[in-house]
């Protein structure tokens, strides 16, 4: 596609309750990177993929927390039994090669509220 | 642990300044630098890049790196309202390590 597409734009989620976020990146891009923002801080590094290496999952949080990136394309995080501090917005970027030098592009990225 | 540090803001300027954004890092092996903009409710977007000591131009935004002080800027000149928002350093960083450490921003405002 044109841009990296993220879905759905608004989650609002019960405590305690799985939730996935969809990821479909730019075509041809062969790395992917999920990072979260909360209210007033950073950009939190969470997992990347390259092609078909290992993905390095060092950011992820907790073991609530997976990822998976099928075909080489389309990526699911998914975080199971949500707490409340997992309230962010999460945000998809893919790179044309692994390592940055081409910058990374995000998605509108993915506001989730778990009440 | 690496860190990118910037400072935080607000910085405000008039219409037509130079704005001056700065950011510290402290891996020194770090290759690539990178400035993104990002207005309020939006994803960021990047606008730099550099990997070379020295000024690097593009239209009014120029970025500046100085890899012996750890030390990279954002200047924009003529500044704009619509320049407002917050400006994200990001470094990455060498050896095997391919992700991009993002700073907390600074909020940049521009004053009619």
């Amino acid at each position: 596609g044109a841009g990296v597409s993220q879905s759905p734009s608004n989650k609002v989620t019960e405590k305690g309750k799985d939730v996935e976020l969809r990821c479909d990146p730019i075509s041809g891009h062969t790395a992917l990177y999920w990072y979260r923002q909360s209210l007033g801080q950073g950009l939190e590094f969470l997992i990347y993929f390259q092609g078909n290496s290992a993905p390095d999952k060092s950011g992820l949080p907790s073991d609530r927390f997976s990822a998976e990136r099928t075909g080489g394309s389309v990526s699911t995080l998914t975080i199971q039994r949500t707490q409340q501090e997992d309230s962010a917005v999460y945000l998809c970027a893919s790179s044309l090669h692994i390592g940055g030098n081409y910058g990374y592009t995000f998605g509108s990225g993915t506001r989730l509220t778990v009440v | 642990q690496k860190e990118v540090e910037q400072n935080s803001g607000p910085l405000s300027v008039p219409e037509g300044a130079i704005a001056s954004l700065n950011c510290t890092y402290s891996d020194r092996v770090s290759q690539s630098f990178f400035w993104y903009r990002q207005y309020s409710g939006k994803s960021p977007e990047l606008i730099m890049s550099i990997y070379s000591n020295g000024d690097k131009e593009d239209g009014r935004f120029t970025a500046q790196l100085n890899k012996a002080s750890q030390y990279v800027s954002l200047l924009i000149r003529d500044s704009q309202p619509s320049d407002s928002a917050t400006y994200l350093c990001a470094v990455l960083s060498g050896g095997s390590n391919y992700k991009l450490t993002f700073g907390k921003g600074t909020l940049l405002t521009v004053n009619p």
